[in-house]
């Protein structure tokens, strides 16, 4: 079965602007999760979302947010971007939250200019 | 303040030989232990988990410990190859289903 698909793969956004980036679960997964990779602090992360609830929050700020669609898809948005969200955005899916294996995708490499 | 220790310096390892890595956490009371494999430019590939009520889990080449008292991790790659050239995360699942990750460290295996 196809596996995460989070689009887009690369993008360049200017300080101030806003993203939006994307993730397509594996079919049947209904948690997906969201985590900031960068060299310095490694992954960190972001939220979780199961059956369109965000059931846990990282410590990130307010300009970090997210959502879940029925069909499990999940967006983040960062608004008001700043140099330092220059990172990898992983997005990853499991079958159910707790002690299971998560599938990540290839990630979104985001540059803030 | 919470803390997940890996070590940041690659491990070198002649191809053949038994690699281990060690995964150390302080203020955490975790329910499991995962550990998975990140290649440059991709996301992370997950390989084992092991429960706080288990000491080892093996897969293949690979050999995890979990000892809580210690509080640590113990990753093993027996008879390493080339391929086997990454870096490998652990991560902790505590909390309401939180999953915390080390920083990783990075594997050379050596021809």
């Amino acid at each position: 079965k196809a596996g995460v698909t989070q689009t887009p793969r690369y993008l360049i956004k200017t300080r101030g602007q806003q993203v939006t980036l994307s993730c397509s679960p594996i079919s049947g997964h209904r948690s997906v999760s969201w985590y900031q990779q960068t060299p310095g602090q490694g992954l960190q992360f972001l939220f979780e979302y199961f059956s369109e609830t965000q059931r846990n929050k990282g410590n990130f700020p307010g300009r970090f947010s997210g959502r879940q669609f029925s069909n499990s898809r999940s967006e983040m948005n960062v608004s008001t971007l700043e140099l330092g969200d220059s990172a990898l955005y992983l997005c990853a899916s499991s079958s159910r939250t707790g002690d299971t294996e998560a599938f990540f995708g290839q990630g979104t490499r985001l540059t803030v200019v | 303040s919470q803390k997940i220790e890996q070590n940041s310096e690659a491990l070198n390892i002649q191809e053949g030989k038994t690699a281990t890595l060690t995964c150390n956490y302080t203020n955490y009371s975790p329910a499991y232990l995962q550990w998975y494999r990140q290649d440059p430019g991709r996301g992370p590939v997950f390989l084992l988990l092991i429960r706080e009520n288990e000491k080892e889990k093996r897969k293949e080449r690979l050999k995890v410990t979990f000892d809580t008292t210690l509080k640590q991790s113990l990753f093993h790659i027996t008879a390493s190859q080339p391929a086997d050239s990454a870096t490998y995360l652990c991560a902790l699942g505590y909390g309401n289903n939180r999953l915390a990750f080390g920083k990783g460290n990075q594997v050379v295996v050596i021809p």
